[in-house]
C-alpha cells in the first residue's frame, strides 16, 4: 500500500518562498508527481520527479530523494493566485496515490 | 484540445435513489480512472481502465458501485442506492498510458451531495 504525508496547512507572504515537504512509504514506486487544486476545481498536474535530484519549472521547483522517501516542492516568488491546495501523489506504473494535500495560502 | 469532460457537475439526491456520473477523456487516452475526493482529503481511486478493461477494481464498492467503459471511450460511474457516506466530489481522470512517467488530466468532477 501506500503511505504518504505532508503538511495540512502552510501561510505565507506574497514574493515569499514557502516548501511543502512530502514524506512516502510505498510497496512500489515509479515517480512522484505534484498536483495543485485550486477550491472547488480539478488537480492540474505541476511536475513529476523519478530520478534524484531537483526539477525547476519557472517559479515552481521539485525535488526527490528514493532513498529518504521524500520529496519537497518549492514555490518562489508567491502570488495570491498561488493559494491553493497541494497534492503530492506516488504512482507504481498505472496507480496515482495521493497524499490528503497541503493548503497554501498565500496573505499580501 | 478538450480537456476530460465530466457532467453533471452538481447533483443532489436523497439517500436511497439512484445516480449516475458520465465522463469524456482526452481523445486517444487508452487509461481511464475514477476518483472519490471527500472533503479535505486527497483523490482515492475507485477503478481504472485500460481501454474497454477495468483493470484494477479493488477500491471499488461493489455492492453498490459499478462502472463500464463501452467501447474503450467514455465511461459511466453509478451508485445504486446511494448512502449519506457517498456525498464527495467524483473525479474522472484521464492518460496517454500508465502513469509511470505520464501524467493524469483530470475533469472538474462531479459534486454529489446525498441528503
Amino acid at each position: 500500500g501506500q503511505n504518504i504525508d505532508q503538511p495540512t496547512e502552510m501561510t505565507a507572504t506574497e514574493g515569499a518562498i514557502v516548501q511543502i515537504n512530502c514524506t512516502y512509504q510505498t510497496s512500489g514506486f515509479n515517480g512522484l508527481f505534484w498536483y495543485q487544486q485550486h477550491a472547488g476545481e480539478a488537480p492540474t498536474f505541476l511536475s513529476y520527479n523519478v530520478l534524484d535530484g531537483l526539477e525547476e519549472k519557472g517559479r515552481f521547483s521539485s525535488f526527490l530523494s528514493r532513498s529518504k522517501g521524500y520529496s519537497y516542492l518549492l514555490l518562489k516568488e508567491l502570488q495570491m493566485k498561488d493559494s491553493a491546495s497541494y497534492l503530492c501523489a506516488t504512482t507504481n506504473d498505472y496507480k496515482l496515490s495521493f497524499g490528503a494535500g497541503t493548503t497554501v495560502t498565500v496573505r499580501a | 484540445e478538450a480537456g476530460v469532460v465530466q457532467s453533471p457537475r452538481y447533483k443532489i439526491i436523497e439517500k436511497k435513489q439512484p445516480v449516475a456520473f458520465w465522463c469524456n477523456p482526452i481523445s486517444g487516452h487508452n487509461t481511464l480512472y475514477w476518483y472519490r475526493q471527500n472533503l479535505g482529503q486527497g483523490p482515492e481511486l475507485l477503478i481504472r481502465y485500460e481501454n474497454e478493461e477495468a483493470v484494477d477494481d479493488s477500491q471499488l464498492p461493489k455492492d453498490r458501485f459499478s462502472a463500464e467503459r463501452l467501447k474503450g471511450v467514455d465511461s459511466t460511474l453509478k451508485i445504486q442506492p446511494a448512502e449519506l457516506g457517498d456525498s464527495a466530489v467524483y473525479l474522472c481522470a484521464s492518460s496517454e498510458g500508465g502513469t509511470g512517467g505520464t501524467e493524469a488530466f483530470f475533469g472538474q468532477g462531479t459534486r454529489l451531495t446525498v441528503v
